[in-house]
């Protein structure tokens, strides 16, 4: 089973700033994909951005970035230029590359408040 | 925004009996999925299903059971409630053209007295 680990339950940013969150996962697959999805207190399920194992090159999506560090096993999220907007609680995940088993796995969470 | 609908969105339901919770899909997505969702703990896999009548548990299986008997349904069922499955529910799917991009339902807040 793979596991995910977000070691930071809650963090706070300044409007305009900048904020990482961290993402460690564990796993004996070579083929998977990672993601970071946001979820606002709306509750809905939103994401933000997806990094494929196979490419080094790290994903990039306006403001979030990844840092994606495979022999680490880790994948961290920037926020740049934080806005109200990005109050949400924040998750990373892990989905393995095989056919029938697209199982998603999901860290804790990460709260992010931005603060005006 | 992706075609899924979860049934019912609020429930509340006494220990001990049966609930159904139901997820719609017009998307035609091959992989559906149900996860509990609880403080400090994330999302969490219940069930999974690759096809119709093609299941598997996930991490959080005991005292659930789903079925799938045709694409656009995926049932979840309490087979008798109790009080540590009072969560949100959230249904999600994949398998369209990204097939890894996963699509949530809005979830349903279950509670169980």
């Amino acid at each position: 089973a793979q596991t995910v680990t977000q070691s930071q339950p809650e963090m706070s940013v300044q409007e305009a700033e900048t904020v990482t969150l961290s993402c460690t996962y564990d796993t004996s697959e070579n083929n998977y994909y990672l993601f970071w999805y946001k979820q606002p207190p709306s509750r809905q399920m939103i994401l933000v951005i997806r990094q494929e194992a196979y490419k080094q090159q790290n994903a990039t999506e306006n403001r979030f970035s990844v840092n994606f560090q495979k022999a680490a096993k880790s994948f961290s999220l920037k926020i740049s230029d934080s806005q109200l907007g990005d109050t949400a609680m924040y998750f990373c995940a892990f989905m393995k590359h095989r056919t029938n088993d697209y199982k998603l796995s999901f860290g804790a969470g990460t709260t992010v408040t931005v603060r005006a | 925004d992706a075609g899924i609908t979860q049934s019912p969105r609020h429930k509340v339901t006494e220990t001990g009996t049966p609930v159904t919770l139901r997820c719609h899909q017009t998307e035609n997505h091959r992989y559906m999925y149900w996860y509990r969702q609880d403080p400090g703990h994330g999302l969490r896999l219940i069930h999974y299903s690759y096809g119709v009548k093609d299941t598997d548990k996930g991490e959080v299986s005991d005292g659930y059971s789903v079925s799938r008997s045709k694409t656009e349904d995926f049932l979840l069922t309490l087979e008798s409630a109790t009080s540590s499955q009072t969560s949100v529910y959230f249904c999600a799917i994949s398998g369209g053209v990204l097939v890894t991009e996963a699509f949530f339902g809005q979830g349903t807040r279950l509670t169980v007295v």
